[in-house]
């Protein structure tokens, strides 16, 4: 299968501070998603991103394919931003028809 | 537009007693997936079925079973609860897993005692 690694772990942020969270990957895959889990427990999805660079509104997300990682931008970060976030990867000579997550970034935005 | 939804919500089961979870979509999706999210360890692949009448096993797929008998519907059964398996289970659903955004229900909160 196909590792994916996340960073940090954790992060604390206060009200409106920026934050980057990283996702690598281990091999050529050709899907990438971004999802936030709120705190009830909903997959929310952000980003369908397997290359390039997206916006929506306070969020960006960019892809480097060829270098096996997505970044993930929040700016001005609200308490609703609160939660775990995950990366995602699929469809590949390694992933097949499978769909790799990430082990997350806790995000707690406190006011 | 109803998306993913996951029946029932919550559960509650003995050990060695069955179940049937049922997962449906209403986008017209050929893929969908069956995952269980345990805590510090992210989702898991359990079973994903590419199209009506197949199925697949992912990562985790020992102790369950799964069935496609209609396009909209992908159902994961438990034929003899363990307490390994209490979890949360989400079913998502694509229109295809190369180029699409997958989908993901609300969540199945299990709990076998």
């Amino acid at each position: 299968g196909i590792q994916v690694e996340q960073s940090p772990p954790d992060l604390i942020l206060q009200e409106g501070a920026n934050s980057t969270l990283r996702c690598n990957f281990s091999d050529s895959v050709n899907n990438l998603q971004w999802f936030h889990q709120n705190p009830w427990g909903q997959l929310i999805n952000l980003f369908y991103i397997p290359s390039g660079t997206k916006q929506n509104g306070r969020l960006s997300a960019t892809t480097v394919a060829t270098e096996r990682y997505s970044l993930l931008y929040i700016s001005s970060s609200q308490t609703t931003d609160s939660g775990v976030y995950f990366c995602a990867v699929g469809w590949g000579v390694r992933a097949g028809n499978q769909f790799y997550f990430g082990t997350g970034t806790s995000l707690t935005v406190i006011p | 537009n109803a998306g993913v939804t996951q029946t029932p919500k919550f559960r509650v089961l003995k050990t060695g007693q069955s179940m049937t979870l049922l997962c449906a979509q209403d986008m017209n999706h050929e893929y969908m997936y069956w995952y269980r999210q345990d805590p510090g360890m992210g989702l898991r692949l359990i079973h994903y079925s590419v199209g009506e009448g197949t199925t697949a096993k992912g990562e985790v797929p020992d102790g369950y079973n799964v069935s496609r008998l209609k396009k909209q519907n992908f159902l994961l059964g438990l034929e003899s609860a363990a307490p390994s398996q209490t979890s949360v289970y989400f079913c998502a659903s694509s229109y295809s897993l190369r180029a699409a955004e997958a989908f993901f229900g609300q969540g199945t909160r299990l709990t076998v005692v």
